[in-house]
């Protein structure tokens, strides 16, 4: 079976500060991982996928398959990032998405 | 730029009642998923329809919910009767069987649905 793990709940970093999101992921095969992101009053999504390999509004994932994990970072953080952030795991050969339980992203002025 | 879209947005209805919701997805996406998030959990997956199709729903209750979509466009989500435990939010989101954009899911604003 699949299974995502976002271990924090709540993250609360300073405006300025770097900002690390973590994601673990359980998963026999080849997987891919996206991170989609809600802000407030916002619909969900699609913040960025690890076959993109790209910077998405100053963030960036990198899968680890020894790690098993795909944290999303930000170097430097803006308020405007605050928002609940998804993890999610799609099998190979799926189009089904295993979304992790989130973490919410406060960033303090 | 082309959203899904779903309705109602919110919906309050007692237990035991019967409740539906709609889903348009983005015009041309083959693909369409529904999702219940609970508070403080992800979405997570209740139906895939490939087209009209069920591809997969194996986490639909199905003595209680179920899932149409007739002519491969729109769906409808049904909940007969309703629990208490089904207060959650019910999400919709399409995507495109296109080659190396079909895993994107678009997600709708989704339908709250509070059970008294």
């Amino acid at each position: 079976a699949q299974r995502v793990t976002q271990p924090e709940k709540l993250l609360s970093v300073f405006k300025g500060a770097p900002v690390e999101l973590k994601c673990n992921y359980s998963y026999s095969g080849s997987p891919e991982l996206f991170w989609y992101v809600q802000y407030s009053r916002q619909r969900l999504q699609l913040l960025l996928r690890h076959i993109s390999r790209e910077s998405i509004k100053g963030f960036t994932a990198d899968l680890n398959k020894g790690e098993t994990s795909f944290h999303l970072k930000k170097p430097f953080a803006q308020e405007e990032d605050s928002a609940m952030y998804y993890c999610a795991l799609s099998g190979a050969g799926s189009y089904q998405l295993t979304f992790g339980k989130g973490t919410k992203l406060s960033v303090i002025p | 730029e082309a959203e899904v879209a779903q309705s109602p947005r919110y919906k309050i209805t007692e237990k035991s009642q019967a409740v539906a919701f709609w889903c348009d997805p983005i015009s041309g996406h083959a693909t369409l998923y529904w999702y219940r998030q609970i508070l403080g959990q992800g979405p997570e997956l209740l139906v895939q329809f490939q087209d009209e199709s069920v591809v997969d729903d194996s986490q639909l209750p199905k003595d209680r919910f179920s899932a149409e979509r007739l002519k491969g466009v729109d769906s409808t989500l049904k909940i007969q009767p309703a629990e208490l435990g089904d207060s959650a939010m019910y999400l919709c989101a399409s995507s495109s069987s296109r080659a190396g954009g079909g895993k994107t899911q678009y997600f709708g604003p989704g339908t709250r649905l509070l059970v008294l």
